[in-house]
């Protein structure tokens, strides 16, 4: 079946630094990827919306400067967490939609648990 | 806007009982439905949906009537298992849209 496939499952690092997350669809083109955060026993929060070739959508709240999306390919989308504090440390989900099944459920990746110390 | 509302947890039970999980949704037009399961430390996986309504969704002994009447898409098992251990998220997608809403999340725990 379909996979996304979400780089690194685990981050460590200092406040301050910038971390990048990695979304891909390996068996699939995705014109279209979605970014998620998710707080400690809470749902989903949808952060963007991510599209190929063009500037990503985000969601009221949440900021473009801090978050930086860019879906250069088909295939890849990479989240950027500029300047990283502690209240940045979440779960991060990815999911992507196949451009070729649009009616078909989103893929989700299993994940990036990001700790800022 | 569209939303999910979900019965949150957690929810304890025994081995073999029976789980019922609610979710009611609002929504204009007309939705696609979905549940989601997470494991521990795992991402979402897709359970079952239902994309029309009276349409079930069923997978590994997991059931879901998308009603319309009653604007719900509630989760079922008849027999729950140690390994269905995890938190289920009801979600929709709007018809017209691309994104998906999800509920707050059910933990569910199953003891032997």
């Amino acid at each position: 079946g379909a996979v996304v496939s979400q780089h690194p499952s685990r981050v460590i690092c200092k406040s301050g630094t910038s971390v990048k997350i990695e979304c891909r669809s390996l068996d699939f083109q995705a014109t279209t990827m979605f970014w998620y955060r998710q707080f400690p026993k809470k749902s989903l929060m949808l952060m963007a919306t991510s599209n190929e070739g063009s500037k990503a959508t985000y969601e009221q709240g949440v900021e473009k400067d801090k978050f930086l999306i860019n879906h250069a390919s088909l295939t890849l989308s990479t989240l950027t967490v500029t300047s990283a504090h502690p209240e940045d440390s979440s779960f991060y989900i990815c999911s992507a939609r196949d451009r070729f099944n649009r009616n078909q459920p989103q893929h989700f990746g299993d994940g990036t648990r990001l700790s800022i110390l | 806007g569209d939303s999910v509302t979900q019965m949150e947890g957690p929810v304890t039970l025994s081995e073999e009982a029976f789980l019922t999980i609610n979710c009611t949704y609002t929504a204009t037009g007309y939705p696609s439905l979905f549940w989601y399961v997470q494991y521990p430390g795992e991402g979402l996986q897709l359970l079952l949906k239902a994309t029309k309504a009276d349409d079930k969704g069923s997978n590994k002994g997991f059931e879901a009537t998308y009603r319309k009447e009653t604007t719900s898409f509630h989760l079922e098992k008849g027999s729950v298992q140690v390994s269905d251990s995890a938190v289920y998220f009801c979600a929709l997608r709007p018809y017209n849209n691309n994104d998906m809403r999800f509920g707050a999340g059910t933990r569910l725990t199953v003891k032997p």
